[in-house]
């Protein structure tokens, strides 16, 4: 079963708008990554953010935290046509050696 | 620095008999896992290996197993292949100390 539930589970913007997407998780974790995955290929790690932190940013990615909520969003600024790809949220829980992933997001950028 | 590589690509089975994986960590890394990736269930963690060790195993048959050599390359098995086992299945490393993972390309693997 999946820790992690994405919203929206499918997202259509054009190229320059930000998209936002949100990710829910259900027990207590140690950190909270996001991949990124092009047409069935492998996953590329985006950003984590810590337990411990409540905002992390990388280029034109911020993500959020809120553990009070087992939530975490997020945004991508300024999007690009190569943005265009599925988005995953996983979490890292207590020494258990493995990512609980959500059912992801698929981002489409129309140019 | 190369990636993590997985062989093969692409597979093609047919039920009742038996595949093998290969997944090649970077160079360095220890900690190797495993997941499959369905368009019903999503990725599903199948297990994790550090030092020749498995530290973990997801919920799936015995019919799937793994192992872990010396050099940290990584192999896993499944046998008796049904239909449902038709998947990507990918394969990350990880190096001692840090939280992020670096994915494979992976190997999609169609059952007929």
């Amino acid at each position: 079963s999946q820790q992690g539930e994405e919203d929206p589970q499918a997202l259509s913007i054009q190229e320059g708008e930000n998209a936002t997407m949100n990710c829910s998780y259900k027990t207590s974790i140690n950190n909270l990554q996001w991949y990124r995955q092009n047409s069935g290929r492998g996953l590329v790690h985006l950003i984590l953010i810590r337990s411990n932190e409540r905002e992390k940013h990388s280029g034109r990615l911020r993500v959020t935290l809120d553990t009070s909520k087992k939530s975490s969003s997020l945004l991508i600024t300024a999007s690009r046509a190569a943005d265009t790809a599925s988005y995953f949220c996983a979490t890292d829980g207590s020494n258990d050696y493995k990512l609980s992933f959500g059912a992801g997001t698929t981002v489409t950028v129309r140019a | 620095k190369a990636g993590v590589t997985q062989t093969p690509r692409y597979l093609i089975k047919t039920r009742g008999q038996q595949v093998t994986l290969s997944c090649s960590p970077i160079s360095g890394h220890r900690s190797v896992s495993w997941y499959q990736q369905t368009p019903g269930q999503g990725l599903q963690f199948l297990f994790e290996y550090f030092s020749e060790t498995q530290r973990n195993k997801g919920n799936f048959p015995g019919r799937f197993s793994g192992r872990q050599f010396s050099n940290s390359r990584s192999e896993m098995n499944v046998s008796t292949l049904e239909l449902g086992d038709s998947a990507l299945y990918l394969c990350a490393s990880r190096s001692d100390g840090s939280y992020g993972y670096t994915f494979g390309s992976g190997t999609r693997l169609t059952v007929v």
